[in-house]
């Protein structure tokens, strides 16, 4: 199995700052990596598919980049519903395993 | 507009089965994987397996092998899975989700359900 590795696993940041969270995975997955958000009490809400194409509606604050094992997301200026959990997954093979998420909360 | 609809909360005792169903609509059920993930309470994603809806065929994750049935019902639009012998530690939400993409490997999960909550306790 793959596995996909989050760093880091919570970060405190405040509005309107740029963070980037990364995802490695065990062995390379060319781009088949996708982004998730996911607020409490609510079901995980995709972001960016295949590395780095923006879903149809996200705000293009977000962004992913990388190929192979090493992969990011980035909010280029953090707002306040961007408050939440995001979780990395891949989809080259099965299990399409999940990194263990970061959370973002406010400073 | 595309969305799965996820069966309510349950409670079980240990030892029994749950069943979750997940309605699907806005696209043609047949046309797309049915993936089945669970979160325990303050954990992460743990994905536990795929369904075709068009062929029946399944794929499930190592550890849920022998304990977990994906099945549908096509007429209705309408994936299941099944979980045997609960324990305490399958106590978590179970999300369905739509696989959708362009070819092997270029592929993601959206919509997914709004969640089921599943209790295992005495």
């Amino acid at each position: 199995d793959i596995q996909m590795t989050q760093s880091p696993s919570s970060l405190s940041a405040s509005v309107e700052d740029r963070v980037t969270i990364t995802c490695r995975a065990s062995q390379s997955i060319s781009s088949y990596l996708n982004w998730y958000q996911q607020k409490p009490g609510k079901a995980p809400k995709l972001l960016i598919y295949d590395a780095s194409s923006l879903q149809s509606g996200v705000p293009s604050r977000f962004s992913g980049s990388g190929s192979g094992t090493d992969f990011s997301l980035t909010i280029s200026s953090l707002q306040p519903e961007d408050f939440a959990t995001y979780y990395c997954q891949q989809s080259y093979s099965t299990p399409r395993t999940f990194g263990q998420g970061t959370k973002v909360e406010i400073k | 507009q595309v969305q799965l609809v996820q069966s309510g909360a349950e409670v079980k005792k240990p030892g029994a089965s749950v069943k979750v169903s997940c309605k699907a609509s806005g696209y043609t059920f047949t046309s797309y994987d049915i993936n089945w993930v669970r979160q325990a309470t303050g954990q992460g994603l743990e994905w536990m397996g795929w369904m075709n809806p068009n062929s029946g065929n399944t794929g499930y994750a190592h550890k849920f092998q022998g304990r977990v049935t994906m099945t549908r019902n096509t007429s209705i639009s309408t994936a299941y899975m099944e979980l045997s012998s609960l324990r305490s530690e399958d106590t978590a939400v179970y999300y369905c989700a739509r696989e959708i993409g362009y070819s092997y490997g270029s592929v993601w999960f959206d919509p997914w359900g709004q969640g089921t909550l599943v209790t295992v306790s005495s």
